[in-house]
């Protein structure tokens, strides 16, 4: 069965340095999103990119953080300069021809930064 | 823009028993719900989702009702098994490729 998947699984950096985080989502689907989970709260959604180019996003992301389809794989989230309370589960998800609210989630990456 | 709240946060019961997880939202045009299972370590796993023309769907053990007048859903799991113990998000969205937004979760425990 088809999944997403991300890498790395765990990003330990320190403050103000910059991560990517990458995703490659299920094969012909056409929507990409990542999610953030703080420990213990709700799932939060900081983008959406369709068509290559954003389509939503939340004011969680702000300048510091920026998307890219690279190829036709992968998808990744940048974060320029890490702070403290960027410490989370970061999950890309992504949907297609089942329509496109259908969203499936990868297993995530964890971003400690201390 | 939308707020979803999930209820209740934790839950308990025996193998068996059946388990019933509420939600409301507020943005009257949502109109797609998802209910999501997450283990310890993983990522959401969608494992039923509903849509506003509809008011009752069932996959086995698990289904979900709608009332959109009143802007609540349930997710309802019967004959609950060990391995139904996990957090469960609900969600969700409008139209087209938006976002979904999740309610608090609740943390299910099936004991045997």
């Amino acid at each position: 069965e088809p999944e997403v998947t991300q890498t790395p699984s765990h990003q330990v950096t320190q403050m103000g340095q910059e991560v990517i985080l990458r995703c490659v989502p299920i094969s012909n689907h056409l929507y990409f999103y990542w999610y953030r989970q703080i420990l213990g709260q709700k799932v939060e959604f900081l983008v959406s990119f369709y068509n290559n180019e954003i389509s939503e996003k939340s004011e969680i992301f702000d300048d510091q953080f920026s998307v890219e389809r690279p190829d036709g794989s992968n998808f990744t989230l940048k974060i320029r300069s890490t702070k403290l309370e960027d410490s989370a589960m970061y999950f890309c998800a992504s949907s297609g021809l089942g329509g496109p609210n259908e969203q499936f989630f990868g297993p995530g990456t964890r971003l400690t930064v201390l | 823009g939308e707020n979803v709240e999930q209820h209740p946060s934790t839950l308990s019961v025996q193998e068996g028993d059946s388990a019933v997880i509420k939600c409301t939202y507020s943005d009257s045009a949502s109109n797609y719900f998802p209910w999501y299972k997450q283990e310890l370590g993983k990522g959401p796993q969608l494992i039923i989702d509903i849509r506003s023309n509809v008011g009752e769907k069932k996959d086995q053990r698990i289904a979900v009702t709608l009332n959109k007048t009143a802007k609540h859903f349930s997710l309802h799991i019967t004959e609950t098994q060990p391995e139904d113990s996990a957090v469960y998000f609900c969600a969700a969205s409008n139209t087209g490729f938006q976002k979904l937004v999740f309610g608090t979760g609740t943390r299910l425990l099936v004991s045997p």
